[in-house]
């Protein structure tokens, strides 16, 4: 069965550092989203996306977080200068349309800032 | 603001025995969505419901969404050891652009 994969599984940066995190949706989705989850909390939406262009954001989704569909097949979450508090496991979730459709996740990224 | 309150947080029972998770909330929704969320690892689909009134059945497994589109539940019938994990709802409402909304989770406990 198609799945969406996330790379990498553990990233461990220095506070300030800019990371960037990748996602391959399943290959004929067009919709991409990012969640994160906290240790202990609720997963929290962060973005939508389609066709190149930024759906919706949360409250979250500040002036230092990015997404990009660098090619056909990848996604990406890029954070330019990390704080403490963003530690958190990071999901990617694909789905061939925005209603009715359910969301596939990924198995996440856990980001740890030093 | 909570959108979706799931109750109970955590239930732990025998295995054959049967439960009830519940989802509810003050808000419409377009869709709702359960998901099986193993330690480590992302949230696994389940179901996804759309229709007030729909009941959906996985094996032991039944869904039904709430004829207003409020709420939710998922009933396990004859539990297994195999069902122990941490169920979510999310819904996603019908003004936004795919943004699910997740409750805090059921976290079910299946002892032998």
């Amino acid at each position: 069965e198609p799945e969406v994969t996330q790379t990498p599984s553990h990233q461990v940066t220095q506070m300030g550092q800019e990371v960037i995190l990748r996602c391959v949706p399943i290959s004929n989705h067009l919709y991409f989203y990012w969640y994160r989850q906290i240790l202990g909390q609720k997963v929290e939406f962060l973005v939508s996306f389609y066709n190149n262009e930024i759906s919706e954001k949360s409250e979250i989704f500040d002036d230092q977080f990015s997404v990009e569909r660098p090619d056909g097949s990848n996604f990406t979450l890029k954070i330019r200068s990390t704080k403490l508090e963003d530690s958190a496991m990071y999901f990617c979730a694909s789905s061939a349309s925005f209603s009715n459709q359910p969301q596939h996740f990924g198995d996440g990224t856990r980001l740890s800032i030093l | 603001t909570q959108l979706l309150e799931q109750s109970p947080q955590f239930l732990s029972i025998q295995e054959g025995e049967n439960l009830t998770v519940y989802c509810n909330s003050s808000s419409v929704f377009s869709s709702l969505q359960w998901y099986r969320q193993e330690p480590g690892e992302g949230p696994v689909l389940l179901v996804t419901v759309v229709t007030g009134g729909e009941v959906k059945k996985l094996k032991r497994l039944t869904f039904q969404f709430g004829d207003a589109r409020k709420d939710s539940s998922l009933h396990i019938t004859a539990a297994q050891t195999g069902d122990t994990g941490l169920y979510l709802c999310a819904g996603a409402l019908s003004d936004s652009w795919g943004k699910l909304q997740f409750g805090a989770g059921t976290q079910v406990v299946v002892t032998p």
